[in-house]
């Protein structure tokens, strides 16, 4: 399975400031996913990234406030923008087949803490 | 649209029990996958086990196991012969399988698990 690198693992952000987690993926994957998990919560996903095109955004998530980039088949980077602490989470980008019996794999996380 | 549902919120087990974690799904497609993961205190998913829609037998890999019931769309996770390790968040999750949704997970809300002496 790929081995998926997330940087940074945890930070702690004032809020009205931004942030840029990125993701790299030791092989070429064609999909790669951004969640949400606030505290206590399930995973919520943010959007699809799909290389060479526009990000998909799931409803209740828009592109000002969850930019992301996807310039090649192993990288992504989504940022968080002007927060606020009710973006408090940690954020896991996945990679994945688009069907089969194939899981989707994760990154160890970004746990993310805004003041 | 499918749905995952997770009834349990939390459980206690003792170490050496098994323990049995729900889940039951909602979906009108013929084909699917169900996947469950283990989240531990440090955040990172670990995938578990696979069960497809058209699978004759119950899935198995080494002490968890899936109780597969396609008429009342229920997944159960088995867990056998607990350990400390296995304490942690478990969750329930199916791919979408919409032409438009590139494979995207939907996840349940989760069980959290935790093995005692």
């Amino acid at each position: 399975s790929a081995v998926i690198s997330q940087k940074p693992s945890r930070d702690i952000c004032q809020r009205g400031t931004s942030l840029t987690i990125q993701c790299q993926v030791d092989s070429q994957v064609t999909m790669m996913f951004w969640y949400r998990q606030q505290p206590g919560q399930s995973l919520t996903l943010i959007a699809t990234a799909n290389q060479g095109s526009e990000a998909t955004y799931e409803s209740g998530f828009v592109i000002d406030k969850f930019p992301i980039s996807r310039p090649n088949l192993t990288f992504s980077t989504l940022t968080v923008s002007n927060m606020s602490p009710e973006d408090s989470s940690i954020y896991l980008c996945s990679v994945g087949p688009g069907q089969g019996n194939q899981p989707q794999h994760f990154g160890d996380g970004t746990r993310l803490s805004i003041l | 649209a499918q749905k995952i549902t997770q009834t349990q919120p939390g459980m206690f087990v003792q170490e050496k029990e098994a323990v049995t974690l729900d889940c039951t799904y909602d979906t009108s497609d013929q084909s699917y996958g169900l996947f469950w993961y283990k989240q531990p205190s440090s955040g990172e998913m670990i995938f578990l086990i696979y069960q497809g829609s058209y699978d004759e037998q119950n899935a198995t890999e080494g002490r968890y196991s899936l109780n597969f019931q396609k008429a009342r769309k229920s997944a159960n996770l088995v867990i056998s012969a607990s350990q400390l390790g296995d304490s942690a968040m478990y969750f329930c999750a199916m791919r979408d399988t919409a032409t438009d949704s590139w494979g995207k997970f939907q996840f349940g809300a989760g069980t959290q698990v935790v093995v005692t002496p």
